[in-house]
Order: structure tokens, then C-alpha cells, then sequence
């Protein structure tokens, strides 16, 4: 199984600021990397699939890039919205695997 | 635009077995584009995929749960459905429902949180 390692798992950044989200796995999972965002009480949604391609309807300010290990997702500028919890997701091996997720909370 | 809805029992006792269905609307189970799949989260905890159904009837499962897990398809009435025996505490959970686009998770269901106790 692919472990995936998300990294901070808290992150506190101001309104406007940029955030930078980090999440690792254990073996190379090619681009097949997707990213979702999760608010309380609600179900997750997907932001970002084959590691840098935005899901329908998805702001430009969120962006995604790597391969291979290391990925990385980007909200360049923080709107009130976008605080919440963001996981990654690898879709290259079974059994299809979450990191724990990073927190984005306000500081 | 496409939408899931799970819905089953909120409540199953410990032993017994949890059964949940995802009705799916503004699109088809049938649809060979797409597979249809169970994800887990426990309170306060991060996302477990269960496993995943096409239309043919094809599963998958993940490892940890597959001697528990059975995942069945509708096509007559667009809807799949999760069954997961000898449940216990550690199975409490919001189960979501969700379409599958290459192997990640397009469209998500709202989700039914389901608490084994008795």
C-alpha cells in the first residue's frame, strides 16, 4: 500500500497570503495525484486530478504540480473560503490512498 | 450535473451488518465511463476508500476491509450499494458515496454518518 505523507499538518496563513501545501508518497505514483478540499460538515470536493489539472469550476488560485513522490498544491492568494482541511489522494496503485490531510486555518 | 445521495440506518448494532445505497441522479450507474465507489471517514479522522463498482458488476476492494465488504450495482433503479458484515465501534463512520473519473473522485454524495453501538 502507498502511504501518503501531508505536510504541515497545520497551516495558519492570513487572508491574501499565499499557502503551500506539501504531500509525499512512499513509491512514485507517475501524475495520478489528485487534491480535495474539505470544509466542516461537509463532503470533500475535488479541486485538482492528475496532479496540476483544476476540476471544473475551480478557482485559478488554486494550482498543483509534481510527479513521481513529491506534490505540491498552492492557493496564491487566500480568500475567507478557502479555509479548511485539503487532502491528497494517489489513483496510481490499488488500494487507492489519502494522505491525513493539512489544516489551513487563519492566523 | 450529476448527484449522489446515500441513505440506510443511522444505527447498527455491533456483529450485525451495515447496509447503505447511493442513489444516483442526473447521470447512470451504466455508464462505462465512470466507476462508482464507497469512501469512510471516523469522526475527527481522515478518508478510507472501500471500494469501487462498475456497471458490469466488477469490484474492488481495499485489502483491509475486503473479507467484510460487498459493494452490488442496480442498473433498473441507478443505484449501487454498500454491505459491510460483522461491524464493530471502529466501523463508525461518515460513509460517503461517490463517481470515479480515472481513479480519483469526481462527484461525492453528501454523506450518512452511521454509528455501530448498542
Amino acid at each position: 500500500e502507498i502511504v501518503m505523507t501531508q505536510s504541515p499538518a497545520t497551516l495558519s496563513v492570513s487572508p491574501g497570503e499565499r499557502a503551500t501545501l506539501s504531500c509525499r508518497a512512499s513509491q512514485s505514483v507517475s501524475s495520478n495525484l489528485a487534491w480535495y478540499q474539505q470544509k466542516p460538515g461537509q463532503a470533500p470536493r475535488l479541486l485538482i486530478y492528475g496532479a496540476s489539472t483544476r476540476a471544473t469550476g475551480i478557482p485559478a488560485r488554486f494550482s498543483g504540480s509534481g510527479s513521481g513522490t513529491e506534490f505540491t498544491l498552492t492557493i496564491s492568494s487566500l480568500q475567507s473560503e478557502d479555509f479548511a482541511v485539503y487532502y491528497c489522494q494517489q489513483y496510481n496503485n490499488w488500494p487507492k490512498t489519502f494522505g491525513q490531510g493539512t489544516k489551513v486555518e487563519i492566523k | 450535473q450529476v448527484q449522489l445521495q446515500e441513505s440506510g440506518p443511522g444505527l447498527v448494532k455491533p456483529s450485525e451488518t451495515l447496509s447503505l445505497t447511493c442513489t444516483v441522479s442526473g447521470g447512470s450507474v451504466s455508464s462505462g465511463s465512470y466507476y462508482w465507489s464507497w469512501i469512510r471517514q471516523p469522526p475527527g479522522k481522515g478518508l478510507e476508500w472501500i471500494g469501487y463498482i462498475y456497471y458490469s458488476g466488477s469490484t474492488n476492494y481495499n485489502p483491509s476491509l475486503k473479507s467484510r465488504v460487498t459493494i452490488s450495482v442496480d442498473t433498473s433503479k441507478n443505484q449501487f450499494s454498500l454491505k459491510l458484515s460483522s461491524v464493530t465501534a471502529a466501523d463508525t463512520a461518515v460513509y460517503y458515496c461517490a463517481r470515479v473519473r480515472w481513479g480519483y473522485f469526481q462527484h461525492w454524495g453528501q454523506g450518512t454518518l452511521v454509528t455501530v453501538s448498542s
